[in-house]
């Protein structure tokens, strides 16, 4: 059972706009949520969290937004850069248990 | 530097094969992980490993098994490989066994069993 869901597989945007990516989450008992970025041949990096107390966390040009009601989150980028062009995944833990992650978005910026 | 490093980055076998993947990690973590990625792109947890204390994911067969020869160190032996097991793996460490703890991930061992 998949609690974690990224439906949107890829999504293409032109540099300088903004990149939303969506997620989407079952369990309501997750309190922490976590934004993972992939390269081709590289293991995920660490991009940015939110935990449940919170609907909004910014880092720079990243931004997360937490629907709590809607268990929804998701990642803004802005402006998108062509070195933004990877896979995302979302992910989210309950307590100290494991991370269940989505099946990533794979973004493509378009210079 | 890498900070985790696995090796080998492919790995080709025949089903019924013994493999083992080598992880190491250079940043003074206390925790490691072994995470598998399927064909369906799904990541999921393994193995989260301390010095202290070994939790297993109940849904992984015993072919698989960790091994942590110290605390930098977390290797993964598969046993009797099948079909199935073919998939990218890979080591994970934390600084603390703190799942909301950023993980720092190696880049990956894809695993192809003929």
């Amino acid at each position: 059972d998949q609690q974690v869901k990224q439906n949107s597989p890829s999504l293409s945007v032109q540099e300088g706009r903004i990149s939303i990516l969506n997620c989407d989450y079952t369990n309501s008992m997750f309190d922490y949520f976590l934004w993972y970025k992939k390269y081709p041949a590289e293991g995920p990096t660490f991009l940015i969290s939110i935990s449940s107390i919170k609907d909004k966390n910014e880092d720079g040009r990243f931004t997360v937004f937490l629907n709590k009601s809607a268990k929804h989150l998701s990642l803004h980028i802005v402006p998108s850069q062509p070195g933004d062009s990877a896979v995302y995944f979302c992910a989210a833990s309950v307590g100290a248990n494991n991370l269940f992650f989505g099946t990533g978005t794979r973004l493509t910026v378009i210079p | 530097d890498t900070a985790v490093s696995q090796t080998p980055k492919y790995l080709v076998t025949q089903m019924g094969n013994d493999k083992s993947i080598k992880c190491e990690q250079n940043l003074g973590h206390d925790t490691m992980y072994w995470y598998k990625q399927d064909s369906k792109k799904f990541l999921k947890i393994m193995f989260s490993y301390n010095n202290k204390e070994l939790i297993i994911n109940e849904t992984v067969p015993n072919r698989f098994s960790p091994k942590s020869p110290d605390k930098a160190h977390l290797n993964l032996h598969i046993n009797s490989l099948e079909l199935g097991d073919s998939a990218v793996y890979f080591c994970a460490s934390s600084q603390a066994q703190i799942i909301n703890e950023k993980l720092f991930f190696g880049s990956g061992t894809q695993l192809s069993v003929l």
